[in-house]
């Protein structure tokens, strides 16, 4: 059964970047894309963007100017990294499977993890 | 603002059926599959529905979803208390080429 689990820091200072990994357990990471999606406190969700194990990436376009997903298939994981964070960006931030053909749906989610803006 | 919207709020009574609406454009649910993710308080979301109207292997069939025009509806028969979640849409979106959802939609079980 595949896994997901999301690692960071929790705090972020305004205008550094956000950097999270999500590490893939129990399924390869060679199949599927993988997603970042958040959610700020008390609001919906926002899709930020998926990358394929070969590395091809597609963004959200409100986003896509800071923003950069990356994978390391050698630990099984992929990143994300957010540029110039202001407390907008402060959210709960979920990595998910994109599967397809089947589902064609964010089937699988890690627990998520609070990442506040903040001096 | 979402792209897709979804009424903010949704009730009713053990054992009713109620129904949570959509709405979105031609460039999302009029022309693409729509999607249903149900959050428990505290949790991460999970697939509900995809493909308009299919349903993952262990979702009840008391859930259900429609679609018409660029409008969709999840349906919950026989509501039960553990059904108290937020429930989103969410669709591909054409123009944005994204994925978007809605607002989502709290159900409170009176």
């Amino acid at each position: 059964q595949v896994q997901l689990q999301e690692s960071g820091p929790g705090l972020v200072k305004p205008s550094e970047t956000l950097s999270l990994t999500c590490i893939v357990s129990g399924g390869s990471i060679y199949t599927n894309y993988w997603s970042w999606i958040r959610q700020p406190p008390g609001k919906g969700l926002e899709w930020i963007g998926y990358i394929y194990y070969s590395g091809s990436a597609n963004y959200n376009p409100s986003l896509k100017s800071r923003v950069s997903i990356s994978v390391d298939t050698s630990k099984n994981q992929f990143s994300l990294r957010l540029s110039s964070v202001t407390g907008a960006d402060t959210a709960v931030y979920y990595c998910a499977r994109y599967e397809a053909p089947r589902h064609d749906a964010f089937d699988i989610w890690g627990q998520g993890t609070m990442v506040t803006v903040s001096s | 603002q979402s792209v897709l919207t979804q009424p903010p709020s949704a009730s009713g009574t053990p054992g009713q059926r109620v129904t949570i609406s959509c709405s979105g454009s031609s460039s999302n649910i009029g022309n693409n599959y729509i999607y249903w993710y149900q959050q428990l308080p505290g949790t991460a979301p999970k697939l509900l529905i995809y493909k308009t109207n299919q349903r993952p292997s262990g979702v009840p069939d008391r859930f259900s979803g429609s679609e018409s025009g660029t409008s969709a509806s999840l349906a919950i028969s026989g509501l039960r208390s553990e059904d108290e979640a937020d429930y989103y849409c969410s669709a591909w979106d054409d123009g944005l080429s994204g994925w978007v959802f809605g607002g989502g939609t709290k159900l409170t079980v009176l």
